[in-house]
């Protein structure tokens, strides 16, 4: 299974575009990367998923180098309610196997004003 | 569409006692899991489901029981409930991987 090492926090300011780096040195072929964020008391809220380059949706962009060892979340202009856990995840997700995704500690993004 | 549901949000046990923590989806999704996140930690999982009919473990399985009967419903039982399995349990579901999980709203649990 494919280990990911984030940093453990990070702080922003409101506007600010944030991006928050993901190590996964053993990423196997066929895995993905997702990223997820948690508020609080809550579920885990998907945010992204890619394989390799750009992928880009209304939320965030993700990108991946072509060696494909770390990828990069990256939050543009972002406010105090984007102040959360982000989770970075790699595993093949056509396996049928959830223990190929396996939740680390996250980083916990703080917004200021 | 109601997504993920769980239920109950919270339950207090008290230790030796059984129970069992729904979780049902509407959205026809054919993969299921059961996590449980305990304070300042990530989600750990302990169960998971490829289809009706299909189960296995996940990384902390002891304690819990699942079953598939339904594409729609995994529920979770915890057969003899310890102050160690106080936690928040969430259950997600996902078509086929793609897209990621859609997670439920959590269940609060508290063994005395």
């Amino acid at each position: 299974l494919a280990k990911t090492t984030q940093p453990i926090s990070m702080d922003s300011y409101e506007g600010q575009e944030v991006n928050i780096t993901c190590s996964h040195n053993n990423i196997a072929t066929n895995d993905y990367i997702t990223w997820y964020q948690q508020f609080p008391s809550q579920g885990p809220r998907f945010i992204i998923q890619g394989y390799k380059t750009k992928v880009t949706n209304e939320v965030a962009s993700l990108f991946i180098p072509a060696d494909r060892k770390s990828s990069t979340l990256s939050l543009p202009r972002v406010s105090l309610s984007d102040t959360a856990v982000y989770y970075c995840l790699v595993g093949d997700i056509s396996s049928g196997s959830a223990r190929q995704l396996t939740f680390g500690s996250g980083t916990q993004l703080t917004v200021l004003p | 569409n109601a997504g993920v549901t769980q239920t109950p949000k919270f339950q207090v046990l008290k230790t030796g006692q059984s129970m069992t923590l729904q979780c049902a989806q509407d959205m026809n999704h054919e993969y299921m899991s059961w996590y449980r996140q305990d304070p300042g930690m990530g989600l750990r999982l302990i169960h998971y489901s490829v289809g009706a009919g299909i189960t296995d473990q996940g990384e902390v399985p002891n304690g819990y029981n699942v079953s598939r009967s339904t594409t729609e419903d995994f529920p979770l039982r915890l057969l003899s409930a310890a102050p160690s399995q106080t936690s928040v349990y969430f259950c997600a579901s996902s078509l086929q991987g793609v897209g990621g999980y859609t997670f439920g709203s959590g269940t609060r649990l508290t063994v005395v």
